[in-house]
């Protein structure tokens, strides 16, 4: 019954190196997200895609990049891993244009050390 | 700028009494919030909702309350379990838009 699926649960990577976090939902949702979570900091969004191909950015997009080549797949892209980017990563979808309901569904998470 | 916020980092609580979370917010267009369960390693969960035209949404043992002129919502937990030891978000919508906005976070403790 998974849902929201994070390619992996716990990564360690070295500075400066380029580092992808995957995820993908099977909910045919059009909106998907990547948010770190930080202690004392909450939930902070960083990218946001509304459908194939299209990005925002969040509220801290610095240090990051993403890519969505398909609806499914929602990829984040460390593009040179330093040690303040070692945080709890994660994803969500929804459908567009919420009106209640259970909002967001979230991934199990991936917890990357930057080291 | 933080349009959602919950002022208390932590709690503790003991076992079998009530647990009582705040969150507060800024702007006056959110018309339905939602409260988010988080365990560690693993993503956050929805937990309870409430539309803006409602004052209490009750389910089991989780009830929300709206106090749309303080810009106030509370999540009460009644009979607190240690099972309920998570951090839970807050979250507020404009429905019709896309976007959630969350709260920092409260860690809840029940102690057995």
């Amino acid at each position: 019954d998974v849902k929201v699926t994070q390619s992996s649960r716990y990564l360690v990577k070295r500075t400066g190196e380029k580092v992808f976090l995957e995820c993908v939902q099977d909910m045919d949702h059009e909106n998907m997200f990547w948010y770190r979570q930080d202690p004392g900091l909450g939930l902070r969004l960083i990218y946001f895609s509304y459908d194939v191909k299209m990005k925002e950015k969040g509220d801290i997009p610095e240090g990051y990049s993403v890519s969505r080549e398909k609806k499914e797949r929602f990829s984040l892209i460390l593009e040179s891993a330093s040690t303040n980017q070692t945080s709890m990563y994660l994803c969500a979808s929804s459908i567009p244009l919420l009106t209640g309901g259970d909002g967001y569904t979230f991934g199990s998470g991936t917890r990357l050390t930057v080291v | 700028d933080q349009q959602v916020k919950q002022n208390s980092p932590s709690l503790s609580v003991q076992e079998g009494r009530i647990s009582i979370l705040n969150c507060d917010y800024t702007n006056s267009m959110f018309d339905y919030f939602l409260w988010y369960k988080k365990y560690p390693a693993e993503g956050p969960t929805f937990l309870i909702s409430i539309s803006s035209i409602k004052d209490k949404n009750e389910d089991g043992r989780f009830t929300v309350f709206l106090n749309k002129s303080a810009k106030h919502l509370s999540l009460h937990i009644v009979p607190s379990q240690p099972g309920d030891s998570a951090v839970y978000f807050c979250a507020g919508l404009k429905t019709g838009a896309n976007n959630l906005f969350f709260g920092t976070g409260t860690r809840l403790t029940v102690i057995p």
